[in-house]
């Protein structure tokens, strides 16, 4: 258990509205992830962070844009939801440093856009 | 780009017997990191075992075991003694040194049979 904690665990939200998924972790980690996980693609990267403040892209970064104003705090906003984004959203912490060391996840967040 | 290819979408085995997943991946670096994660049901993603790539030992961990063949870019999970508990779906990972994001393949969905 890595101490990671999303909220909420379930979302039902209409097209077009904002929405936005927090991920907690309690071992001040440095390095954070947003995943999204689709049948027949496995995960798929969103956004990190690599400190306070300091973000990247992923692969799939289109439509989400992330905040971290606290270490133990990472967050996801879809500013504008589509239903292309229904999925099961994780966040996971890399608990070496970030350069090629395992990622530890958390329980998800399973997001529907009707 | 870097890519995972798992060959076996679903595979079924009855209890205690030994399972072989497969898993294959292509890149032009030396140095880089492999993982099989599990996904039980609860969605959890629970990581099973690590390879580093500079490591000729191949991993492993209590009924766990990895078979690498870095020239044929090959990274297997073995499972012994299969149990029930062991029903899940299995995904293989890869990241780079120095990367941060982490690679998956499409999964295996596997079946313990009491």
């Amino acid at each position: 258990d890595a101490g990671i904690t999303q909220s909420p665990r379930h979302k039902v939200t209409e097209t077009g509205t904002p929405v936005t998924l927090r991920c907690h972790q309690t071992e001040n980690h440095r390095y954070m992830y947003w995943y999204r996980q689709d049948p027949g693609h496995g995960l798929r990267l969103i956004h990190y962070s690599y400190g306070v403040k300091d973000t990247d892209k992923g692969e799939v970064s289109d439509g989400y844009s992330v905040s971290r104003s606290k270490t133990e705090d990472f967050l996801l906003t879809l500013e504008s939801a589509t239903s292309s984004q229904t999925s099961v959203y994780f966040c996971a912490i890399s608990a070496r440093g970030g350069a090629g060391y395992e990622q530890y996840f958390g329980p998800g967040t399973r997001l529907t856009v009707t | 780009a870097q890519t995972v290819t798992q060959s076996q979408p679903e595979m079924s085995v009855q209890e205690a017997e030994t399972v072989t997943l497969s898993c294959t991946y292509d890149t032009s670096e030396s140095n880089y990191y492999l993982f099989w994660y599990k996904q039980p049901p609860s969605r959890q993603m629970i990581l099973v075992i690590r390879q580093e790539a500079y490591k000729q030992q191949n991993a492993t961990e209590n009924r766990f075991s990895v078979n690498f063949q870095k020239a044929a870019k090959s990274f297997s999970l073995k499972i012994s003694d299969s149990q029930l508990g062991d029903t899940a779906m299995y995904f293989c990972a890869f990241i780079l040194q120095g990367a941060q994001k982490l690679v998956f393949g499409q999964g295996t969905r596997l079946t313990i049979n009491p």
